[in-house]
Protein backbone atom coordinates (compact mmCIF):
# COMPACT_ATOMS: atom_id res chain seq x y z
CA UNK A 1 0.00 0.00 0.00
CA UNK A 2 1.14 3.44 -0.50
CA UNK A 3 0.03 5.90 1.94
CA UNK A 4 -3.06 6.41 4.64
CA UNK A 5 -5.92 3.81 4.34
CA UNK A 6 -8.85 3.77 6.10
CA UNK A 7 -11.27 0.45 6.80
CA UNK A 8 -14.43 0.17 7.00
CA UNK A 9 -15.37 2.72 4.39
CA UNK A 10 -18.95 3.05 5.71
CA UNK A 11 -20.56 1.61 8.66
CA UNK A 12 -24.41 1.37 9.83
CA UNK A 13 -24.24 1.15 13.76
CA UNK A 14 -26.65 0.55 16.55
CA UNK A 15 -26.61 3.05 19.53
CA UNK A 16 -24.90 1.72 22.24
CA UNK A 17 -22.38 -0.79 20.21
CA UNK A 18 -18.45 -0.65 20.45
CA UNK A 19 -16.86 -0.07 16.90
CA UNK A 20 -13.46 0.31 16.40
CA UNK A 21 -12.27 2.54 12.77
CA UNK A 22 -8.64 1.30 11.84
CA UNK A 23 -6.11 3.57 10.07
CA UNK A 24 -3.13 2.51 9.16
CA UNK A 25 -0.18 4.45 7.00
CA UNK A 26 3.11 3.27 5.39
CA UNK A 27 4.68 6.69 5.20
CA UNK A 28 6.54 6.37 8.95
CA UNK A 29 5.33 9.45 9.84
CA UNK A 30 5.49 9.95 13.66
CA UNK A 31 2.13 12.30 13.57
CA UNK A 32 -1.53 10.85 13.22
CA UNK A 33 -4.65 12.49 14.00
CA UNK A 34 -8.86 11.97 13.96
CA UNK A 35 -10.60 14.17 12.72
CA UNK A 36 -14.67 14.39 12.05
CA UNK A 37 -15.98 16.46 9.48
CA UNK A 38 -19.83 17.27 10.14
CA UNK A 39 -21.83 19.61 7.55
CA UNK A 40 -21.24 23.24 7.71
CA UNK A 41 -18.64 22.66 10.87
CA UNK A 42 -15.77 21.77 9.19
CA UNK A 43 -12.95 19.48 10.46
CA UNK A 44 -12.81 19.36 14.17
CA UNK A 45 -9.90 16.70 16.08
CA UNK A 46 -11.02 14.33 18.26
CA UNK A 47 -7.21 12.88 19.39
CA UNK A 48 -3.85 12.87 18.22
CA UNK A 49 -0.76 11.18 18.62
CA UNK A 50 2.70 12.80 18.03
CA UNK A 51 4.38 9.55 17.89
CA UNK A 52 4.36 5.82 18.79
CA UNK A 53 3.32 5.50 22.30
CA UNK A 54 1.11 8.99 23.14
CA UNK A 55 -1.46 10.21 22.67
CA UNK A 56 -3.78 13.48 23.50
CA UNK A 57 -7.34 14.85 23.43
CA UNK A 58 -8.69 17.10 20.92
CA UNK A 59 -11.22 19.46 20.08
CA UNK A 60 -14.03 16.46 20.61
CA UNK A 61 -12.49 13.76 22.08
CA UNK A 62 -15.80 12.88 24.80
CA UNK A 63 -17.01 9.23 23.47
CA UNK A 64 -13.86 8.31 21.43
CA UNK A 65 -10.20 7.06 22.94
CA UNK A 66 -7.48 6.03 20.79
CA UNK A 67 -4.17 3.96 21.09
CA UNK A 68 -1.07 4.19 19.30
CA UNK A 69 1.21 1.03 20.22
CA UNK A 70 3.15 1.45 16.89
CA UNK A 71 4.02 3.97 13.84
CA UNK A 72 1.54 2.82 11.31
CA UNK A 73 -1.84 1.76 13.06
CA UNK A 74 -4.11 4.59 14.76
CA UNK A 75 -7.21 2.82 16.04
CA UNK A 76 -10.07 4.99 16.72
CA UNK A 77 -12.74 3.35 19.56
CA UNK A 78 -16.63 4.04 20.18
CA UNK A 79 -16.88 2.23 23.38
CA UNK A 80 -20.76 2.83 23.27
CA UNK A 81 -21.99 5.05 20.00
CA UNK A 82 -24.48 7.22 20.27
CA UNK A 83 -26.48 9.29 17.27
CA UNK A 84 -24.85 12.39 17.66
CA UNK A 85 -21.39 10.11 16.31
CA UNK A 86 -22.85 10.08 12.56
CA UNK A 87 -20.41 11.71 10.92
CA UNK A 88 -17.38 11.01 8.14
CA UNK A 89 -14.29 10.23 10.33
CA UNK A 90 -11.01 11.15 8.79
CA UNK A 91 -7.66 9.81 9.92
CA UNK A 92 -4.83 11.60 8.68
CA UNK A 93 -0.79 11.82 9.34
CA UNK A 94 2.20 14.00 8.64
CA UNK A 95 5.67 14.27 9.61
CA UNK A 96 5.94 16.82 11.50
CA UNK A 97 9.25 16.87 13.44
CA UNK A 98 9.75 20.26 14.48
CA UNK A 99 6.38 21.94 13.44
CA UNK A 100 3.70 22.12 11.18
CA UNK A 101 3.68 20.42 7.75
CA UNK A 102 1.55 18.98 5.30
CA UNK A 103 -1.04 16.41 6.55
CA UNK A 104 -1.85 13.37 4.50
CA UNK A 105 -5.41 12.09 4.30
CA UNK A 106 -7.21 8.65 4.51
CA UNK A 107 -10.41 8.07 2.43
CA UNK A 108 -12.44 8.79 5.59
CA UNK A 109 -15.16 6.08 6.86
CA UNK A 110 -18.71 7.12 7.13
CA UNK A 111 -20.27 6.18 10.13
CA UNK A 112 -24.06 6.24 10.70
CA UNK A 113 -25.25 5.51 14.42
CA UNK A 114 -29.05 5.36 14.43
CA UNK B 1 -10.49 31.78 21.64
CA UNK B 2 -9.30 30.27 18.04
CA UNK B 3 -11.38 30.70 14.88
CA UNK B 4 -11.57 30.69 11.01
CA UNK B 5 -13.75 32.29 9.21
CA UNK B 6 -14.19 31.86 5.32
CA UNK B 7 -17.02 32.88 2.74
CA UNK B 8 -19.53 29.90 2.52
CA UNK B 9 -19.76 29.42 -0.82
CA UNK B 10 -18.76 30.81 -4.07
CA UNK B 11 -19.77 30.81 -7.93
CA UNK B 12 -17.19 31.83 -10.55
CA UNK B 13 -17.59 31.00 -14.16
CA UNK B 14 -14.62 29.13 -16.40
CA UNK B 15 -11.89 30.20 -17.54
CA UNK B 16 -12.10 33.32 -15.08
CA UNK B 17 -10.58 34.25 -11.91
CA UNK B 18 -11.71 33.63 -8.20
CA UNK B 19 -10.82 34.67 -4.85
CA UNK B 20 -11.34 32.88 -1.61
CA UNK B 21 -10.48 34.61 1.43
CA UNK B 22 -9.40 33.48 5.21
CA UNK B 23 -9.37 35.12 8.34
CA UNK B 24 -7.99 33.36 11.38
CA UNK B 25 -6.97 33.96 14.99
CA UNK B 26 -5.52 31.72 17.01
CA UNK B 27 -3.17 31.14 20.23
CA UNK B 28 0.12 31.73 18.59
CA UNK B 29 0.90 31.25 14.79
CA UNK B 30 2.54 28.41 13.14
CA UNK B 31 1.78 29.03 9.08
CA UNK B 32 -1.29 28.86 7.39
CA UNK B 33 -2.35 25.70 5.18
CA UNK B 34 -4.85 25.24 1.75
CA UNK B 35 -6.45 22.34 1.03
CA UNK B 36 -8.90 20.96 -1.86
CA UNK B 37 -11.97 18.75 -1.02
CA UNK B 38 -14.00 17.10 -3.56
CA UNK B 39 -17.42 16.03 -2.79
CA UNK B 40 -17.01 12.84 -1.26
CA UNK B 41 -13.50 12.62 -1.17
CA UNK B 42 -10.67 13.10 1.43
CA UNK B 43 -8.97 17.12 1.72
CA UNK B 44 -5.85 17.66 -0.73
CA UNK B 45 -2.79 19.75 0.36
CA UNK B 46 -2.76 22.87 -1.99
CA UNK B 47 -0.22 25.26 -0.32
CA UNK B 48 1.35 26.48 2.90
CA UNK B 49 2.34 30.13 4.14
CA UNK B 50 4.50 31.16 6.39
CA UNK B 51 5.74 34.47 5.79
CA UNK B 52 3.83 37.75 4.93
CA UNK B 53 3.59 37.36 0.84
CA UNK B 54 2.39 35.64 -1.98
CA UNK B 55 3.39 31.86 -3.31
CA UNK B 56 2.68 30.73 -6.60
CA UNK B 57 2.10 27.16 -7.45
CA UNK B 58 0.87 27.01 -11.33
CA UNK B 59 -2.62 28.31 -11.62
CA UNK B 60 -3.17 28.59 -7.63
CA UNK B 61 -0.97 31.49 -5.34
CA UNK B 62 -1.62 31.71 -1.71
CA UNK B 63 -1.29 35.24 -0.25
CA UNK B 64 -0.27 35.94 3.88
CA UNK B 65 -0.75 38.54 5.76
CA UNK B 66 0.40 37.75 9.02
CA UNK B 67 -0.01 41.33 10.71
CA UNK B 68 -3.86 41.35 9.74
CA UNK B 69 -4.65 37.89 9.66
CA UNK B 70 -5.78 37.06 6.71
CA UNK B 71 -4.97 35.06 3.81
CA UNK B 72 -6.57 34.22 0.65
CA UNK B 73 -6.37 31.67 -1.98
CA UNK B 74 -6.39 32.67 -6.18
CA UNK B 75 -7.11 30.55 -8.65
CA UNK B 76 -6.79 31.37 -12.53
CA UNK B 77 -8.08 30.33 -15.68
CA UNK B 78 -10.95 28.09 -13.74
CA UNK B 79 -11.70 24.81 -14.75
CA UNK B 80 -14.71 23.12 -14.29
CA UNK B 81 -12.84 20.19 -12.18
CA UNK B 82 -12.31 23.22 -9.71
CA UNK B 83 -15.52 22.45 -8.66
CA UNK B 84 -14.60 21.35 -5.38
CA UNK B 85 -14.29 22.62 -1.17
CA UNK B 86 -11.55 24.55 0.11
CA UNK B 87 -10.38 24.36 3.59
CA UNK B 88 -8.35 27.08 5.05
CA UNK B 89 -6.24 25.84 8.23
CA UNK B 90 -3.78 27.68 10.82
CA UNK B 91 -1.06 26.04 12.75
CA UNK B 92 -1.49 27.03 16.27
CA UNK B 93 1.57 27.12 19.16
CA UNK B 94 0.45 23.49 19.78
CA UNK B 95 1.15 22.71 15.92
CA UNK B 96 -2.17 21.35 15.54
CA UNK B 97 -4.36 22.81 12.44
CA UNK B 98 -7.50 24.99 13.09
CA UNK B 99 -9.98 24.30 10.43
CA UNK B 100 -12.19 26.34 9.00
CA UNK B 101 -15.78 25.32 8.01
CA UNK B 102 -14.50 25.20 4.20
CA UNK B 103 -15.83 27.60 0.98
CA UNK B 104 -17.43 25.97 -1.19
CA UNK B 105 -16.60 26.95 -4.79
CA UNK B 106 -19.23 26.16 -8.02
CA UNK B 107 -18.05 26.59 -11.43
CA UNK B 108 -20.33 27.40 -14.38
CA UNK B 109 -19.61 26.99 -18.00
Amino acid sequence: IAGITQAPTSQILAAGRRMTLRCTQDMRHNAMYWYRQDLGLGLRLIHYSNTAGTTGKGEVPDGYSVSRANTDDFPLTLASAVPSQTSVYFCASSDSAGGPSEQFFGPGTRLTVL
Amino acid sequence: GQNIDQPTEMTATEGAIVQINCTYQTSGFNGLFWYQQHAGEAPTFLSYNVLDGLEEKGRFSSFLSRSKGYSYLLLKELQMKDSASYLCAAGDSNYQLIWGAGTKLIIKP
